[in-house]
């Protein structure tokens, strides 16, 4: 079946400091790749929309500057948040889907972010 | 851009009782999806087809029709807890624009 693995499951920095997650797809062609923030209390907000061999969508409050993305083949994804402050914290979710087959997304195991 | 509402926004049960979750969107569609996410964080799946059995959890439905989708837990476990979210699919650019979510706990 389809599966996504996420990493890492949980982390910590430093205010001011950057961090990385990434995403792995299993058993299916990730066309598109999707990132979310889970503020604590809140629901989950897009940050992203990232297609292969299209350019990243960035929703409104999201910039590429804050949240670089990369997504350079069909099984990988990742995600820099970069000079992580106090409101970067929470849970960041990636999610993946074949486009082509106009499948469901699979979602990841989430990386919770502590900023410290 | 289109919207998700959720209610309630949270819900206490005796384990045994059934409860209904309801979700409203600001466009007509089917394309929509529930997911249970357990304290911890991981979300998972509950349906991907209207009114088709989700995998994974046997006592639950999701009966969606226009502008409205509800999800009814059945037999209601201590297990169920969590919060449920319902997530409208924009088809046309494969972006999820999740609901508040529906925090449930469910006492032995």
């Amino acid at each position: 079946g389809a599966l996504v693995y996420q990493y890492p499951r949980r982390t910590i920095c430093k205010s001011g400091t950057s961090m990385r997650m990434e995403c792995q797809a299993v058993g299916f062609q990730a066309t598109s790749v999707a990132w979310y923030r889970q503020s604590p209390q809140k629901t989950f907000e897009l940050i992203a929309l990232s297609t292969v061999n299209s350019a990243i969508k960035y929703e409104q409050n999201f910039t590429q500057e804050k949240f670089p993305i990369s997504h350079p083949n069909l099984s990988f994804s990742s995600m820099t948040v970069l000079n992580a402050y106090l409101e970067d914290r929470g849970l960041y979710l990636c999610g993946a889907r074949d486009q082509t087959s106009n499948s469901d997304y699979t979602f990841g195991s989430g990386t919770r972010l502590l900023v410290i | 851009g289109q919207q998700v509402q959720q209610s309630p926004a949270s819900l206490v049960l005796q384990e045994g009782e059934n409860a209904e979750l309801q979700c409203s969107f600001s466009i007509s569609t089917n394309q929509v999806q529930w997911f249970y996410q357990r304290p911890g964080g991981r979300l998972i799946g509950l349906s991907y087809i209207p009114g088709m059995k989700p995998t994974g959890k046997q006592t639950s439905s999701t009966v969606t029709k226009g502008r409205h989708s509800s999800l009814t837990i059945s037999s209601s476990q201590t297990t169920d807890s969590g919060t449920y979210f319902c997530v409208l699919n924009n088809n046309a650019g494969a972006k999820l624009t999740f609901g508040g979510g529906t925090r449930l706990t469910v006492r032995p």
